[in-house]
């Protein structure tokens, strides 16, 4: 089935950008969204891509795309302690718009 | 717009006891789905429903789970009986429609501890 992958962990300091990496395996994804999710609470959209775009900005948001090799970038500019978070990775997969999430990556930022 | 509302919160049982879940969807969202997320890992699709009818329940362990959603608005997920492994918390998402565009708006959702 499909699969989405990303590292555990990212610690930055206070002011630094952030880049968390995610790899899938579903080729036919339509759309990739990264989440965030902070202690106790549900998940908020960040934002989105769709699958024929390889860069998207959204104020201090980038995020990059290379179908190619299956990989999703999520970019935070000046990374603030109120940005530490569990961000997810998903994938839409092909039509049915049914989530396929990563296992998340725990962003510390460090003051 | 209000967000979706999910109840309760926190639920703590013996193992082989009964729970269920309640979510009330963003008003108009035509989709609802059940996600169980197991600590340290990403949500799993449980159930998926358009309006009043399931389009995928190919996850839910049907053995003890079961999902409904009655007249197309809210929806409750029972678990009976309660297995150790199934302390998660369990959220709710709706969406507009169908389409990838749309923003899948997340419930606080339901702690759930088996003791």
């Amino acid at each position: 089935g499909e699969d989405v992958e990303q590292s555990l962990f990212l610690s930055v300091r206070e002011g630094d950008s952030s880049v968390i990496n995610c790899t899938y395996t579903d080729s036919s994804s339509t759309y990739l969204y990264w989440y965030k999710q902070e202690p106790g609470a549900g998940l908020q959209l960040l934002t989105y891509i769709f699958s024929n775009m390889d860069m998207k900005q959204d104020q201090r948001l980038t995020v990059l795309l290379n179908k190619k090799d299956k990989h999703l970038s999520l970019r935070i500019a000046d990374t603030q302690t109120g940005d530490s978070a569990i961000y997810f990775c998903a994938d839409s997969g092909a039509g049915s718009y049914q989530l396929t999430f990563g296992k998340g990556t725990k962003l510390s930022v460090i003051p | 717009e209000a967000g979706v509302a999910q109840s309760p919160r926190y639920k703590i049982i013996e193992k082989r006891q009964s729970v269920a879940f309640w979510c009330n969807p963003i008003s108009g969202h035509a989709t609802l789905y059940w996600y169980q997320q197991i600590l340290g890992q990403g949500p799993k699709l449980l159930i998926q429903f358009q309006n009043n009818g399931v389009v995928d329940d190919s996850q839910l362990p049907k053995d003890r789970f079961s999902a409904e959603r009655l007249k197309g608005v809210d929806s409750t997920l029972k678990i009976q009986p309660a297995k150790l492994e199934d302390s998660a918390v369990y959220l709710c998402a709706s969406i507009r429609g169908a389409t990838g565009g749309d923003t899948q708006y997340f419930g606080p959702g339901t702690r759930l501890t088996v003791l």
